[in-house]
């Protein structure tokens, strides 16, 4: 079964507009951490986010934000004021600790955002 | 901190021949992960190493594959014989202990086989 659940190959956003990227996970551990990393076309992976599972208030990071919703199991990254920069590919990923998961890190397929001007 | 360096950033090589990867981590960082990004399988877990120690090594694609930490601050991944199928980006990745602890990736090797 999928750990991390990226349902939108692509998305679309006019700049200074927010975004909703979207995350489900698969978990039975208790304690896990969500991330978002992005990927720019130039290669590298830029951590963005992270929510841990005790965490009750919702991570944010400047522009970012990651509206969680445990009993749903959901992780969405929220970026507010699109910008012509944040055309890239954002995945979504878990990490648990436990003795079949070890202490890996699991990746979502990606979503591709572009902004458009 | 220089963050983690990986080596070479881009490899073409012909099929058959060995490949080595090279990974400098973040001093400090305990863990250490080599990930594959293909376009068709997206990012893959290869290997991950604690403490030097390899943990799991299940997302291995085969023999032709192994890696090897001898100590805390160099990693290696080797691909021999290499194969026109072994083209991807290989990311090597450093954190502190755990599940609340962020990956911090190198800037990858594109590994070209002929």
């Amino acid at each position: 079964a999928q750990k991390i659940t990226q349902t939108q190959p692509g998305m679309f956003v006019q700049e200074k507009e927010a975004v909703t990227l979207d995350c489900t996970y698969d978990t039975s551990d208790q304690s896990y951490g969500l991330f978002w990393y992005k990927q720019p076309s130039s290669g590298e992976m830029i951590f963005l986010i992270y929510q841990g599972s005790y965490d009750e208030q919702n991570a944010t990071e400047g522009r970012y934000s990651l509206n969680f919703q445990k009993a749903r199991k959901s992780a969405n990254l929220v970026i507010s004021a699109s910008q012509l920069g944040d055309s890239a590919m954002y995945f979504c990923a878990m990490r648990e600790v436990s003795e079949t998961s070890g202490s890996r890190l699991t990746f979502g397929e990606g979503t591709q955002l572009t902004v458009n001007p | 901190d220089a963050g983690v360096i990986q080596s070479p950033r881009h490899e073409v090589t012909e099929m058959g021949q060995e490949v080595t990867l090279r990974c400098k981590p973040i001093s400090g960082h305990d863990y250490l992960f080599w990930y594959r990004q293909t376009m068709m399988r997206g990012l893959e877990l290869l290997i991950y190493f604690n403490n030097n120690v390899p943990i799991d090594d299940s997302g291995m694609p085969e023999d032709r594959f192994s890696a090897k930490m001898p100590n805390a601050s160099f990693s290696t991944l080797k691909i021999q014989p290499s194969e026109p199928r072994d083209s991807a980006v290989y990311f090597c990745a450093s954190s502190f202990t755990h599940w609340a602890g962020e990956l911090f990736f190198g800037e990858g090797s594109r590994l070209t086989v002929l």
